[in-house]
């Protein structure tokens, strides 16, 4: 069973602060990572991929990737309220037979206080 | 261009009953996938498809079916629902190939309550 494994939280920063969002994952295998937002009722929304350990920027988004540790970050920079929201973690499993399948995991809350 | 389309939005059933819950897409996507998402947890995939006529197990198949008749429509079937098949249901398509393959387009979801 593949694990992702994130802090359910709720994660609350200030207007204008950095959130920083973690994720760990069980497979070390696995290659391709994604960050999906959630607004509440709403379907998930493809945020960022990396697949490089390394960082990956766009725009105040920041992935950042650490095979090695099996670790990958989401960081917001000059956090919204419109940004308040849950982060879900998602890997793609990496043997034959788990190929096409998405592994999530439960998600962060994150609260944007004005 | 509608991109992945869910029907119903909202149903209630009684223990017991069947329905079937709708996936369309225009997007011309070989893969498709089922997802269910309890409150305050991640998505749990249910089945999958790599293309017509194709299917497979996920997580958490127990309790449902699947068909994959042509590229565009991904049916899933509820038989017998049951109190635990109270959630929301996602549909979503993935590209073979391309710039854009292993990103996933959700549907609006399905919200099911089974009292």
């Amino acid at each position: 069973q593949k694990e992702v494994e994130q802090n359910s939280g709720p994660l609350s920063v200030p207007e204008g602060a950095i959130a920083s969002l973690n994720c760990t994952y069980s497979d070390r295998g696995s290659q391709s990572f994604f960050w999906y937002r959630q607004y509440s009722g709403k379907s998930p929304e493809l945020i960022m991929f990396i697949y490089s350990n390394g960082d990956k920027e766009d725009g105040r988004f920041t992935a950042q990737l650490n095979k090695a540790s099996q670790y990958v970050s989401l960081l917001i920079r000059d956090s919204q309220p419109s940004d308040s929201a849950t982060y879900l973690c998602a890997v793609i499993g990496t043997d034959l037979y788990n190929f096409n399948k998405f592994y999530f995991g439960s998600g962060t809350k994150l609260n944007v206080k004005p | 261009n509608a991109g992945v389309t869910q029907t119903p939005k909202f149903r209630i059933l009684k223990i017991g009953q069947s329905m079937t819950l709708q996936c369309t897409q225009d997007m011309n996507h070989n893969y498709m996938y089922w997802y269910r998402q309890d409150p305050g947890m991640g998505l749990k995939l249910i089945y999958y498809s790599v293309g017509a006529g194709i299917t497979d197990k996920g997580e958490v198949p127990n309790g449902y079916n699947v068909s994959r008749s042509t590229t565009e429509d991904f049916p899933l079937r509820l038989e017998l629902a049951a109190p635990s098949q109270t959630s929301v249901y996602f549909c979503a398509t993935q590209a073979l190939s391309g710039v854009v393959k292993n990103i996933q387009y959700f549907g609006a979801g399905t919200r099911l309550s089974v009292l």
